[in-house]
């Protein structure tokens, strides 16, 4: 077990629609990532944050969005779904901000866009 | 351009069969290159990090090496339970993007 736990763990929604996906990052970690992983792919980055501020974005359109809170939690916002947002949606938490540290990461939320 | 390029992309070996795991990597600057282990449905699992060429690490009867292209993931008398999905990542610094491969899917037959 890492410690970093995601909800919810499976998701349907229709396109159009807008998602909230929540994580909790592992005890102590201050910064946390945030990738999409389709079916046979390997986890594309999204972003990260980094005591509540992104510190780093991969090629992802602004509809992807994301808060840190204080207690380093975070959330991933999807407006506007796309079929092709259905995917596994994972979390990981490291500690420092840097993104050559060892991420810890969730078991993920399965979104479909129907 | 492909960041990270991991071959094969599937291998079947036979439990007690040593062979290894090829990951390539484009970015300048390396800050660090990273394997993870997932099995299906599951979150990635950290196995390790390197960050200079010439380093080496182990685990169990993993071992990472890296030099200033690739990465190998040598696994020695794999058992079942080492079937996974196995993923390299890699930081580029330029941009402050993280990047993965798409992985190789090791079967460990009985």
């Amino acid at each position: 077990e890492t410690g970093v736990t995601q909800s919810p763990t499976h998701l349907i929604k229709t396109r159009g629609q807008q998602v909230t996906l929540r994580c909790s990052s592992q005890s102590g970690h201050n910064t946390v990532s945030w990738y999409q992983q389709a079916l046979g792919q390997g986890p594309q980055f999204i972003f990260q944050y980094y005591r509540e501020e992104e510190n780093g974005r991969g090629n992802f359109p602004p509809r992807f969005s994301g808060l840190q809170f204080p207690n380093y939690s975070s959330e991933l916002n999807v407006n506007a779904l796309e079929l092709d947002d259905s995917a596994l949606y994972l979390c990981a938490s490291s500690l420092g901000g840097q993104l050559n540290t060892e991420a810890f990461f969730g078991q993920g939320t399965r979104l479909t866009v129907v | 351009e492909d960041q990270v390029t991991q071959s094969p992309e599937a291998l079947r070996l036979q439990e007690g069969e040593s062979s290894s795991l090829n990951c390539s990597y484009t970015v300048s600057g390396l800050r660090g290159l990273f394997w993870y282990r997932q099995d299906p449905g599951k979150g990635p699992e950290f196995l390790f990090t390197l960050y200079s060429a010439g380093e080496e690490k182990e685990k169990e009867r993993l071992k990472a090496t890296l030099t200033k292209k690739e990465s190998f993931l040598h696994i020695t008398a794999p058992k079942p339970e080492d079937s996974a999905t196995y993923l390299c990542a890699v930081q580029d610094p330029h941009r402050n993007q993280f990047y993965f491969g798409t992985g190789t899917s090791l079967t460990v037959i009985p």
